[in-house]
């Protein structure tokens, strides 16, 4: 069985501040891994994905994440916090054959401080 | 390009109450899902749809019942609501069964049950 973890409920940083939300994820089998991003009052839209090829994943708004499959990590970074970064943000996997399924972690919110 | 509309976008019941939330897409998506969001849990997966006409049990089922009578539309029914289903509840679809494929998402239904 597959599982996720993030391991921040929060992580406060000031504007301009490097940003690192951590996600470790658990699977016997080969994964996909997402990114998803929740501002305040809406639905979750995605922010980049690793499926095959370079482990180093660019998405939306100037974020990237690295998979590492010996560490079974997929960390989401940022260089520079923006105020309008501020969200709530889930890691989550999935499997090839698996109906398309995800399982997402428990969500860790971002907060930007001037 | 409406994407995943869910109506009602905010409801509240009292105990033993039923209501149906209904979703639809206009992407011609193959794949539906219903997930809930609860603080600290992320989202949890309720039940799916792999086409018209079948539904599946996803992690957290008890309670619920879906049906995908057109391929267009995916309903979540309460038969009975209980406090413990007061959440905030995303549907989303995709095109094809891929792990590698990304969810679309409504932009939410908060329910209150009372």
């Amino acid at each position: 069985a597959q599982s996720v973890t993030q391991l921040d409920s929060q992580v406060p940083v000031f504007e301009e501040a490097p940003v690192e939300l951590r996600c470790n994820y658990s699977s016997s089998v080969s994964v996909y891994l997402f990114w998803y991003v929740q501002y305040p009052n809406q639905g979750l839209q995605l922010l980049l994905k690793y499926t095959t090829g370079a482990t180093l994943v660019k998405g939306i708004n100037g974020f990237e994440a690295e998979f590492k499959k010996s560490e079974t990590s997929f960390h989401l970074t940022k260089p520079s916090a923006h105020m309008s970064d501020a969200a709530e943000y889930f890691c989550a996997v999935s499997r090839s054959g698996n109906t398309g399924k995800l399982i997402f972690g428990q969500g860790t919110t971002l907060q930007v401080k001037p | 390009n409406a994407g995943v509309t869910q109506t009602p976008k905010f409801r509240v019941l009292k105990t033993g109450q039923s209501m149906t939330l209904l979703c639809a897409q206009d992407m011609n998506h193959e794949y539906m899902y219903w997930y809930r969001q609860d603080p600290g849990m992320g989202l949890r997966l309720i039940h799916y749809s792999v086409g018209e006409g079948t539904t599946a049990k996803g992690e957290v089922p008890d309670g619920y019942n879906v049906s995908r009578l057109k391929k267009q539309n995916f309903l979540l029914g309460l038969e009975s609501a209980a406090p413990s289903q007061t959440s905030v509840y995303f549907c989303a679809s995709s095109y094809s069964s891929s792990g590698a494929n990304v969810l679309t998402f409504g932009a939410g239904s908060r329910l209150t049950v009372l």
